[in-house]
């Protein structure tokens, strides 16, 4: 069935890199879509969403894009710290009234 | 303000056992969710309510049930826990739509069926 992927299921940069993490998607009806970063032990925590009629969202050292012709999301985040090191999953609402679909997520891993 | 709450944060029940998971919302929420994690997996949706004394069946719903008696309240049921139910259970709300807003996570109760 349609899913929501991530390219890569983990990436490692180091301390002061930008990250790039991607997300496929294949409904190209879904309209809304979020970033949540998970900690390990912890519950998942928004980070930037984007709508459908946007395709570039900032936020504070994250940017999230959307590209519909290839039906891609990207989460940027810039000057990665140790921090930043989690969890990081996509989803998407493939119609109004619809739960999320969660993506299987992407491990960031960042090295001082 | 404390967002989203879980309890138990822990547990571990034998084959057959029941348990209820209780989560709790301070933000006047309308939409509550309940999601289970499992190992390389993203979050599956278990059951959702839009609302007081409303349940609706998400993706993954066999094995347990829900109730919403108070709009700050979302219980999760095991009425005979399976090892296949082990996993780290989520509950999350929001504030409005249902899937086009932000949902807030509570931090999950792990639960271990043996």
């Amino acid at each position: 069935g349609e899913s929501v992927g991530l390219h890569l299921p983990t990436l490692s940069v180091q301390e002061g890199d930008n990250s790039i993490i991607n997300c496929a998607y294949s409904n190209s009806a879904s309209d809304y879509f979020i970033w949540y970063k998970q900690e390990s032990g912890k519950g998942p925590q928004f980070i930037i969403d984007i709508r459908s009629n946007m395709d570039k969202r900032q936020g504070q050292r994250v940017t999230v894009l959307l590209n519909k012709t290839v039906k891609h999301l990207s989460l940027q985040i810039a000057a990665t710290q140790p921090g930043d090191s989690a969890v990081y999953f996509c989803a998407e609402a493939r119609q109004a009234g619809t739960a999320l679909i969660f993506g299987k997520g992407t491990t960031l891993s960042v090295s001082s | 303000n404390a967002g989203v709450t879980q309890t138990p944060k822990f547990r571990v029940l034998k084959t057959g056992q029941s348990m209820t998971l209780l989560c709790a919302q301070d933000m006047n929420h309308e939409y509550m969710y309940w999601y289970r994690q499992d190992p390389g997996m993203g979050l599956r949706l278990i059951h959702y309510s839009v609302g007081e004394g409303t349940t609706a069946k998400g993706e993954v719903p066999d094995g347990y049930n829900v109730s919403r008696l108070k709009k700050q309240n979302f219980l999760l049921g095991l009425e005979s826990a399976a090892p296949s139910q082990t996993s780290v259970y989520f509950c999350a709300s929001s504030l409005t739509r249902l899937g086009g807003e932000t949902q807030y996570f509570g931090p999950g109760t792990r639960l271990l069926v043996l």
